[in-house]
């Protein structure tokens, strides 16, 4: 089964310019999630998504960052414009949504877009 | 709110020796506990987890108990090879019925093994 692709791996950009991270999630997933992972730091939530619904996108940017996942499988992530402060790891990961009261979905992840603003 | 504190790295350690990575938490409900580890140059990898009280997430030598009486989920193996070297994270989330919650990380340790 093949893993959680994104891409591109690594992007240099410079501020203010525009740029996107598309991920493919792992095949039948049906959540996706974007986080931010910041050097030295763990990786922090910025976007859910349940099938094309965004259901969790309190702590996404909106004045510069925006998602979207059209038809619940691929997803683009944009940041336009950028500002050094971007700079950081992009993840993208992906679950399935399990049987039973209790929800215990373990969360795959990608290798992440390496993001540098100049 | 949720939140994990994560033993702060980097950690070097001789190859054989015993490693311990202390984890400890605080959640308002009941969550399931992870640790995740990062290899050089690669994504997130989903290393051990537990989902209630007294449970023991074990894989690849690797084990953590889920101590409520503590809140601590401690990573621990009897013998590192060189191969181990990576950051470690611990993560929890909350289970619950109805919508799948965010996972919340620490900081990460970083762990360098030494031939």
């Amino acid at each position: 089964e093949a893993g959680v692709v994104q891409s591109p791996r690594y992007k240099i950009i410079e501020k203010k310019q525009p740029v996107a991270f598309w991920c493919n999630p792992i095949s039948g997933h049906n959540t996706l999630y974007w986080y931010r992972q910041n050097l030295g730091q763990g990786p922090e939530l910025l976007i859910r998504y349940e099938n094309e619904e965004a259901v969790d996108d309190s702590q996404l940017p909106k004045d510069r960052f925006s998602a979207e996942r059209l038809k619940g499988v691929d997803s683009t992530l944009k940041i336009q414009p950028a500002e050094l402060g971007d700079s950081a790891v992009y993840l993208c990961a992906s679950s399935r949504r399990t049987s039973g009261r209790v929800r215990t979905d373990t969360q795959y992840f990608g290798p992440g877009t390496r993001l540098t603003v100049l | 709110g949720n939140s994990v504190t994560q033993m702060e790295g980097p950690v070097t350690l001789s190859e054989e020796a015993f490693l311990t990575i202390n984890c400890t938490y605080t959640a308002t409900g009941y969550p399931s506990l992870f640790w995740y580890v990062q290899y050089p140059g690669e994504g997130l990898q989903l290393l051990l987890k537990a989902t209630k009280a007294d449970d023991k997430g074990s894989n690849k030598g690797f084990e953590a108990t889920y101590r409520k009486e503590t809140t601590s989920f401690h990573l621990e193996k009897g013998s590192v090879q060189v191969s181990d070297s990576a950051v470690y994270f611990c993560a929890l989330r909350e289970t619950s019925s109805g919508s799948a919650r965010q996972l919340t990380f620490g900081s990460g340790t970083q762990l360098t093994v030494l031939p």
